[in-house]
């Protein structure tokens, strides 16, 4: 299996502009999430859909923030418009979910997103 | 309030040596504490995940300790290489039902020297 795969790896745009990140997850796995990554805040949730269906999204900073998971296999992170304090990078992270607590989370490689 | 602190914030360490990483959390409920590697541009890959009855755990030359009474744990890296140049960030679930909420750590940066 080729892991979590994210597209593109790198993005740069202008304030304003609509930015659409892209996430395959694992083949089989039911749960996706989204997550920012800063060097002051570290890690935060953003969303995560169970079965293709999002459970929380309180993680959302605000409404130029959208996120859909039209498929198992496919979900999109969308900011429109974009700001500069959207700069960061961005992971999409996939696991199994059974009916315990403990399951691995995989990563892809993450999108670091630049908005000047 | 739900926190994960790392100590230290970064650490140099000669090739060949050993090393300690801290972690500190007042998170409840708990369910599980998990160490992550991140290399620099990669997403994080999980080294360990330990429940309440787990004090110990290895992963190779990792080895993980938690003391769910004092609330601490720590990541052990026994002979250091090269590669295991990275961040390592220390993750508590919360006991939230389906282990949803994880509360993330500002990780450890390590620099393994030559």
């Amino acid at each position: 299996d080729a892991g979590v795969i994210q597209s593109p790896r790198h993005e740069v745009t202008e304030m304003g502009q609509e930015v659409t990140l892209r996430c395959k997850p694992i083949s089989g796995h039911n749960s996706l999430f989204w997550y920012r990554q800063t060097m002051m805040r570290g890690l935060e949730l953003l969303i995560y859909f169970n079965n293709n269906v999002p459970i929380d999204d309180s993680g959302m900073p605000e409404d130029r923030f959208s996120a859909k998971m039209p498929n198992a296999s496919f979900s999109t992170l969308k900011i429109q418009p974009s700001e500069p304090r959207d700069s960061a990078v961005y992971f999409c992270a996939s696991s199994f979910a059974a009916s315990g607590s403990n399951e691995k989370l995989f990563f892809g490689s993450g999108t670091q997103l630049s908005v000047l | 309030k739900n926190q994960v602190e790392q100590s230290p914030q970064s650490l140099i360490i000669l090739e060949g040596k050993n090393c300690t990483l801290q972690c500190n959390y007042t998170v409840s409920p708990f369910s599980n504490l998990r160490w992550y590697k991140q290399d620099t541009g990669r997403g994080p890959v999980s080294l360990t995940i330990m429940t309440f009855s787990e004090n110990t755990k290895s992963n190779g030359r990792y080895t993980a300790t938690l003391d769910a009474d004092t609330k601490q744990s720590s990541l052990h890296i026994t002979a250091s290489q090269l590669s295991d140049s990275a961040s390592y960030i220390c993750v508590v679930a919360r006991n939230a039902g389906n282990n949803r909420k994880l509360i993330w750590g500002l990780g450890t940066s390590l620099a393994v020297n030559p």
